[in-house]
């Protein structure tokens, strides 16, 4: 597509249940970034992807937050047991190349999750 | 780790003022983003830059590099204008795979 498109746009749920966002990056596009932002703050790196593979994984907050990448393109990353902390918008990112190499990012609109 | 300051964190104009939005951050950076994010809207990469100035319209940026700072500048500021400002730069210096660490961000408001 021409963007980066991220699904759902909206998510509400009840604490305790398991959630999965998705990301479309744009085409071509070998990078890709989950960030999550709460409310007043700025973006806060959760995990890239160089390819099929997560390069850096450092920003998951803890073992209830994974991502995947199966085929180098579309991500989903899965937050399991949901806690009302965990609400936040998660924007996904994509660059043709990594941002350490200075690779312009492009985001999409961002999944609003609320935790009930 | 990279830590960035971002400042004001809030300001407010008249149209046609001159603004200006800060930027430091701690840790040598290969690149250093400003992006755009209109309320309740997604984040659009405004300039990347490693070294000098960019400019793009009446937007101008400029780093230095030694000093580990960078500037925002609008010119003739429009109500279009208002939006909050984040300055981003890789989270580990040496570039490679990592991710960004981005500053709080400026909401700038421009009255008519």
């Amino acid at each position: 597509g021409a963007g980066v498109s991220q699904t759902p746009s909206n998510k509400v749920t009840e604490k305790g249940k398991y959630v999965e966002l998705r990301c479309d990056p744009i085409s071509g596009h070998t990078a890709l970034y989950w960030y999550r932002q709460s409310l007043g703050q700025g973006p806060e790196f959760l995990i890239y992807f160089q390819g099929t593979g997560a390069a850096d994984d450092s920003g998951l907050p803890n073992d209830r937050f994974f991502a995947v990448r199966p085929e180098g393109s579309v991500s989903t990353l899965k937050i399991q047991r949901t806690e009302r902390g965990d609400s936040a918008v998660y924007l996904c990112a994509s660059s043709l190349i990594s941002v350490g190499g200075t690779g312009e990012l492009f985001f999409g609109e961002g999944s609003r999750l609320t935790v009930l | 780790k990279n830590e960035v300051e971002q400042s004001p964190q809030n300001l407010t104009a008249q149209e046609g003022e001159f603004i200006t939005i800060n930027c430091s951050y701690s840790v040598g950076i290969s690149a250093l983003h400003w992006l755009q994010q209109h309320p309740g809207g997604g984040i659009v990469s405004l300039f990347m830059l490693s070294s000098g100035k960019k400019k793009h319209g009446r937007l101008i940026a400029t780093i230095n590099i030694q000093e580990k700072h960078s500037s925002l500048h609008i010119t003739a500021s429009h109500p279009r204008d208002s939006a909050v400002y984040i300055c981003a730069v890789p989270l580990y210096s040496g570039g490679g795979a990592d991710g960004l660490t981005f500053g709080k961000g400026t909401h700038l408001i421009i009255q008519p």
